[in-house]
């Protein structure tokens, strides 16, 4: 299997503009997350995604920031507009549903964001 | 909500000592702890993981302990090698089927050859 795929992987944009990071999950896996990591706030869940259903979004910072899962095989993170405190690396990663336990997380590579 | 502490924030060791990162959570209702592990440039890796039924998992030279009653657990690397540098995550995860784990704010290994 390829693993999570990412794309962009580097995303450089002017405020203002919108952006949207794309994921696709490993074939098979019931569960998507999207994840921003920075060096002040560490390793933040945004939202995510059971059998492409949202289920919690708790973490999504703002209006600006949308996520979306129209299949099993693709997800996209939106922002709009965006502003310079939102430069990050993103990060998607997916599991398996394993009879009620959580399982584990596999990781796509990131999206480093800079707005500038 | 569930939250997870991880100490120490850095960590420099010579090549061949031990390293250990400790971390605490608040929801004793958490049964699920895995550790990642974070190369420059890459997204976090599991490593290692536990459930509350088991208080030991090692392997080969990496090894986590549990303490249910203390709610704290730890990552143990025996025997380190340069390719150890990285940053390692704790996190722990609510039971009853749900998936949101909550990561810890990482540790910073630095392996002295």
């Amino acid at each position: 299997d390829a693993g999570v795929i990412q794309s962009p992987r580097h995303e450089v944009t002017e405020m203002g503009q919108e952006v949207t990071l794309r994921c696709k999950p490993i074939s098979g896996h019931d569960y998507l997350f999207w994840y921003r990591q920075t060096m002040m706030r560490g390793l933040e869940l945004l939202i995510y995604f059971n059998n492409n259903v949202p289920i919690d979004d708790s973490g999504m910072p703002e209006d600006r920031f949308s996520a979306k899962m129209p299949n099993a095989s693709f997800s996209t993170l939106k922002i709009q507009p965006s502003e310079p405190r939102d430069s990050a690396v993103y990060f998607c990663a997916s599991s398996l549903d394993t009879a009620g336990y959580a399982d584990t997380q596999y990781f796509g590579p990131g999206t480093r964001l800079t707005v500038l | 909500g569930e939250n997870v502490e991880q100490h120490p924030s850095t960590l420099s060791v010579q090549e061949g000592d031990s390293a250990v990162i400790k971390c605490t959570y608040s929801d004793s209702a958490s049964n699920y702890f895995p550790w990642y592990k974070q190369e420059l440039g890459k997204g976090p890796q599991l490593i290692i993981d536990i459930r509350s039924n088991v208080g030991e998992k090692k392997d080969q030279r990496i090894a986590v302990t549990l303490n249910k009653t203390a709610k704290h657990f730890s990552l143990h690397i025996t025997e380190t090698q340069p390719e150890d540098s990285a940053v390692y995550f704790c996190a722990a995860s609510l039971s009853g089927g749900y998936q949101k784990v909550t990561f810890g704010t990482g540790t910073k290994l630095q392996v002295i050859p």
